[in-house]
């Protein structure tokens, strides 16, 4: 059975960092695409970030570009979310999703975590 | 970048009945490259229909999706309790053909 379980949310001052991880279980890590996707609190589904299947090519959206980063370990089948200079705006329940085929279509999605940006 | 729009922003149906829902895209989505998902409260999301009418695994054969260019329906040919959810379409592909619509509001009558 696929399993993504979502880690490392919390409540952050605005400017501050954040860590979060995403343990994948159940299937061939290492052979698909990830990618992180949130929801702020009421609001619809928005794409964050990517990463292809072996940690070469990462992609963001622009309104987390330069602030964000993905990575993986392959070895430990965790997807992980670098967070820094967070703003009051991040605040969302944030999601990990497996790529169905490395075409931005998202077939098993982690519980979620939530992030809080707030003084 | 690709707007969807969908319709309506909230549908009140009894279980049983049918329900439509519309994605309308600003442009025509490519190769029928068109995704549905449902997501009840504090649940994640969870794939549908992806290739605008491919059921996903799993999914029960109530659900069907149709539609191509910029046009595309969700039915939900006769509504359990579980049904009831926010539903939202997405376009997928490419980098440039990732974005998901605003979601419709599924309630009980």
């Amino acid at each position: 059975e696929v399993q993504l379980v979502e880690s490392g949310g919390g409540l952050v001052q605005p400017g501050g960092s954040l860590r979060l991880s995403c343990a994948a279980s159940g299937f061939t890590f290492s052979s698909y695409w990830m990618h992180w996707v949130r929801q702020a609190p009421g609001k619809g589904l928005v794409w964050v970030s990517r990463i292809n299947s072996d940690g070469s090519s990462t992609s963001y959206a622009d309104s987390v570009k330069g602030r964000f980063t993905i990575s993986r370990d392959n070895a430990k089948n965790t997807l992980y979310l670098q967070m820094n200079s967070l703003r009051a705006e991040d605040t969302a329940v944030y999601y990990c999703a497996r790529d169905y085929y490395d075409g931005y279509l998202f077939d098993y999605w982690g519980q979620g975590t939530l992030v809080t940006v707030s003084s | 970048e690709i707007v969807l729009t969908q319709s309506p922003g909230t549908l009140s149906l009894s279980p049983g009945e049918r329900a439509t829902l519309s994605c309308r895209a600003s442009q025509s989505v490519s190769s029928s490259y068109l995704a549905w998902y449902q997501q009840k409260p504090g649940q994640a999301p969870r794939l549908l229909i992806y290739g605008a009418s491919s059921r996903a695994t799993g999914i029960p054969d109530r659900f069907s999706g149709s539609g191509s260019g910029t046009d595309f329906t969700l039915t939900i040919s006769r509504l359990e309790p579980e049904d009831f959810a926010v539903y939202y379409c997405q376009q997928y592909g490419s980098s440039l053909r990732r974005t998901f619509g605003q979601g419709t509001k599924l309630e009980i009558k």
